[in-house]
């Protein structure tokens, strides 16, 4: 069975540090990864995907994320944090085992940047 | 564009009574989900619809029904609620395909007395 596993529940850094949000995942065959945002009392949203190709993905917001086949990673990173990036983050993977359209989400990661 | 819509915003009901939430997209998607959050579970896929005329189950179906009732609407519908179904409630949609993004809706925040 395909999972996502988001090990830290919450992150803290100071603003104007660089950020890294972990993701691993679990999946037979290629994997379809996506990072969403979900600021207080909102829904989801989009932030970054990676399908194929470069393992260097940007996003968003100045978002990027790497991934990682050997460590199967794909952590979420900006260079320079920001107050208004306080928000929980999540990592997710299609489930392509069953046709692509469930999305294994990940518990989700807390991220409070510190003015 | 108003993307996902979500009708109600909260609800409160009592254990035993019904109600039906409803999720309109208007980015010509083919698919639609709904999703329920819980926290420390991160989102969990209850039903979702291919395209206009199929539903499938998710990972968590059992004491929910839904109706695609068109392209643009998809509702959820809860015949007898259970206190084990206080959560917030997503709708989502995305073109079809397992490569693109899902777009989702502000939710509803139910509780279950």
């Amino acid at each position: 069975a395909q999972s996502v596993a988001q090990p830290e529940d919450q992150v803290n850094v100071a603003e104007g540090n660089p950020l890294t949000v972990k993701c691993t995942y679990s999946v037979s065959g290629n994997p379809y990864l996506f990072w969403y945002v979900q600021y207080p009392n909102r829904g989801l949203q989009f932030l970054l995907k990676y399908i194929t190709g470069d393992n260097l993905v940007k996003g968003s917001y100045g978002f990027e994320a790497e991934f990682n086949k050997s460590q199967t990673s794909f952590h979420l990173k900006k260079p320079s944090a920001l107050v208004s990036d306080s928000a929980l983050y999540f990592c997710a993977v299609r489930d392509l085992e069953t046709g692509g359209f469930k999305t294994i989400f990940g518990a989700g990661t807390r991220l409070f940047v510190k003015a | 564009n108003a993307g996902v819509t979500q009708t109600p915003k909260f609800q409160v009901l009592k254990t035993g009574q019904s109600m039906t939430l409803q999720c309109a997209q208007d980015m010509n998607h083919n698919s639609m989900y709904w999703y329920r959050q819980d926290p420390g579970m991160g989102l969990r896929l209850i039903y979702y619809s291919a395209s206009e005329g199929t539903t499938d189950k998710g990972e968590v179906p059992n004491g929910y029904n839904v109706s695609r009732l068109n392209k643009r609407e998809f509702s959820l519908r809860l015949e007898s609620a259970a206190p084990s179904q206080t959560s917030v409630y997503f709708c989502a949609s995305s073109d079809q395909g397992a490569y693109n993004e899902q777009f989702f809706g502000p939710g509803t925040r139910l509780t279950v007395l």
